[in-house]
């Protein structure tokens, strides 16, 4: 079964430091989607980054990039220049779809960031 | 602001009630998914509709039930409720073949 670990519950960060948030995750396909979702105090879900297996390009989104090591199945997230804002839990995600058209997204449990001023 | 609207942002009912969440996609997406957030279970799957069809399960009990309407709007009915299903409902919606989905706000369950 597809599971996705977040080994930190916890982090903090300097504001306009960098800061690493780990991901691992099991598989046995070859080819899926992961993710990393933002949630702010307001709750809302919000998608940082998406990267697809296939290609080997790491992904980035201005202050947000990921070290996708397929072979290790590790999916880490980067942020940098840490702001404010960026103070959130961070839910890594993984794809499970099938032939059929099925989709559901597999979460882990969460890594918390403080950005300190 | 994601597209993918909600209602009721709160909703506080009592045990043995039965309550309808409603979810409406990103303009254009077909496929709407439903998940509870709830400290201990943390994100959990529901179900996946696809332009009206039932397309995956997860764990979802069978006190509760969805489904997708032409317009590709969605519902999903928790009866019976219980303490335990206190949670954050989240509804998202995906373009084809794209892979991520898109969040809606959320519904914050309260069951008293």
């Amino acid at each position: 079964a597809q599971t996705v670990t977040q080994s930190q519950p916890e982090m903090s960060v300097q504001e306009a430091e960098t800061v690493t948030l780990s991901c691992t995750y099991d598989t046995s396909e070859s080819d899926y989607y992961l993710f990393w979702y933002k949630q702010p105090p307001s709750r809302q879900m919000i998608l940082v980054i998406r990267q697809e297996a296939y290609k080997q390009q790491n992904a980035t989104e201005n202050r947000f990039s990921v070290n996708f090591q397929k072979a290790a199945k590790s999916f880490s997230l980067k942020i940098s220049d840490s702001q404010l804002g960026d103070a959130a839990m961070y839910f890594c995600a993984y794809r499970i779809s099938t032939q059929g058209g099925s989709e559901k997204l597999v979460f882990g449990k969460g890594t918390k960031l403080t950005v300190n001023p | 602001d994601s597209g993918v609207t909600q209602t009721p942002k709160h909703l506080i009912t009592a045990t043995g009630q039965r309550v309808t969440l409603r979810c409406s996609p990103r303009s254009g997406d077909l496929s709407v998914y439903w998940y509870q957030q709830s400290l201990d279970q943390g994100l959990q799957f529901l179900i996946q509709y696809y332009n009206g069809e039932e397309r995956a399960k997860g764990n979802i009990l069978e006190r509760f039930s969805a489904q997708q309407f032409p317009d590709l709007h969605s519902e999903l009915n928790l009866s019976s409720l219980e303490l335990g299903d206190s949670a954050l409902y989240f509804c998202a919606s995906s373009p084809y073949h794209r892979g991520e989905q898109y969040f809606g706000p959320g519904t914050r369950l309260t069951v008293t």
